[in-house]
């Protein structure tokens, strides 16, 4: 299956809001509402923001939410902070069958606080 | 709160198997409805879904990885494992392990082992 597609940077100043776009297929973001979305400082491990489209969890701040539309899905970052700069992925659930498992990645978008 | 950290190898010769191993602490690996999972990242690329064993022992690939791929767990030591066959330069990548709450949920991850595919 095909890498779900997201621009490949984004930026915005501190306290502004940005959104992230991840657009896929009616296979698999349009066809489940398994979206998450991740965020990747340089050098470290990816950390789970948003699950299952719009779902937060523990420990992440309500300034990250997350949507869908059709086959698009979407992460927005409000009051921008300087620590929300990092790489963001997006996932999606794409279906099963025969033991294989189908989960694509976006391939990432460079976020920069301005 | 559960901790992943993989081990193995950094560095693997073309045509040869790649091994590393995950180990769990913090959380029994075969207690608790999730899947233990792999997942790579190619030097300054995006993320690539290798599989994932469920607790209950069965494995789910990545289709395009699958018949080089095993993913296996030994609850005695609370790891699990990856095999990857037949390496070429182009499995080169950090490695990550991580716990999967519902199969595409990536909750905790390991901090990512290198592993350079060459002669």
């Amino acid at each position: 299956q095909s890498a779900l597609t997201q621009p490949p940077s984004a930026s915005g100043s501190p306290g502004q809001s940005v959104t992230i776009s991840c657009t896929g297929t009616s296979s698999d973001v349009g066809g489940y509402n398994y979206v998450s979305w991740y965020q990747q400082h340089p050098g470290k491990a990816p950390k789970l923001m948003i699950y299952e489209v719009s779902k937060r969890p523990s420990g992440v701040p309500d300034r990250f939410s997350g949507s869908k539309s059709g086959n698009t899905a979407s992460l927005t970052v409000s009051g921008l902070q300087a620590e929300d700069e990092a790489d963001y992925y997006c996932s999606s659930y794409a279906g099963s069958n025969n033991f294989e498992i189908h989960v694509v990645f976006g391939g990432g978008t460079k976020l920069t606080v301005l | 709160q559960v901790q992943l950290q993989e081990s193995g190898p950094g560095l693997v010769k073309p045509s040869q198997t790649l091994s590393l191993t995950c180990t769990v602490s913090g959380g029994s690996i075969s207690s608790g409805d999730y899947y233990w999972s792999w997942i790579r990242q190619p030097p300054g690329k995006g993320l690539e879904w290798i599989g994932y064993i469920y607790y209950s022992g069965s494995t789910y690939y990545n289709p395009s990885l699958k018949s080089r791929v095993t993913i296996s767990v030994d609850t005695s030591k609370n790891q699990f494992s990856l095999k990857l066959s037949s390496v070429t330069a182009a499995d080169t990548a950090v490695y990550y392990c991580a716990r999967d709450n519902s199969g595409y949920e990536l909750s905790d991850w390991g901090q990512g082992t290198l592993v350079t595919v060459s002669s």
